[in-house]
């Protein structure tokens, strides 16, 4: 069975703070696609990255970087230099990559970004 | 192309009653899907069409809901007889195979 786990159900920072964000997931498949989305008080799902379980290369795209750890099947998080409009609910995802039908979700992280 | 498209954005129903969502995916994407979510938790798998089949059904999507994707476009969400506990979000998603999957607005429903 898949199952994704943020142990974080919410966390407050102060502006210009890092923070990580974890994430936990489990899987019996051996190919596997792992995701980041942020939903804003708006309530749209915004895509932020997916990574394939044959690429654990650390991946940077300005503020935001993932640490993908294979070994602890773990998938985290990090935003530098947090800003207010970060502030959001963050969720981990699964999907197995042959199959590429349903992503499973985990609980989400409230993410609170105090100016 | 404006992303994915979900009608109505709101929608408060007494129960018992039908309600219909609709989803206008991003065009040429060849999947969609449906989620659902309450408060507090993350989407909840529902169901998915590749083109216009239904490929799978998750055991949260009752006899009383159903959906179809004519023609491979747009899809609909049918809850007949809605209970209380329907009141959720529904989310609809499309992706071209094997791409990231990009989320609608999502419908949000109540039912008093």
């Amino acid at each position: 069975a898949q199952k994704v786990t943020q142990a974080q159900t919410e966390i407050s920072v102060v502006e210009k703070e890092d923070v990580t964000l974890d994430c936990v997931y489990e899987t019996r498949d051996t190919t596997y696609y792992l995701f980041w989305y942020k939903q804003p008080p708006s309530g749209e799902l915004v895509f932020l990255i997916r990574r394939n379980s044959f690429d654990e290369q650390n991946e940077i795209s300005g503020r935001y970087s993932w640490n993908f750890q294979k070994s602890t099947s773990s998938f985290n998080f990090t935003i530098t230099a947090s800003q207010v409009v970060d502030s959001a609910v963050y969720f981990c995802a699964l999907s197995d990559m042959n199959r590429d039908d349903k992503i499973i979700f985990g609980k989400g992280t409230r993410l609170h970004i105090l100016p | 192309d404006t992303g994915v498209s979900q009608n109505p954005r709101h929608k408060i129903t007494k129960r018992g009653q039908n309600v219909t969502f609709r989803c206008d995916p991003i065009s040429e994407h060849n999947r969609l899907y449906w989620y659902r979510q309450t408060l507090g938790q993350g989407p909840e798998f529902l169901t998915y069409f590749q083109n216009e089949a239904q490929l799978e059904k998750s055991r949260l999507l009752s006899d009383r809901f159903s959906a179809e994707r004519p023609k491979g476009s747009f899809s609909t969400l049918e809850i007949q007889r809605t209970e209380q506990g329907d009141s959720a979000m529904y989310l609809c998603a499309s992706s071209y195979t094997n791409t990231e999957a990009f989320f609608g607005q999502g419908t949000r429903l109540t039912v008093v």
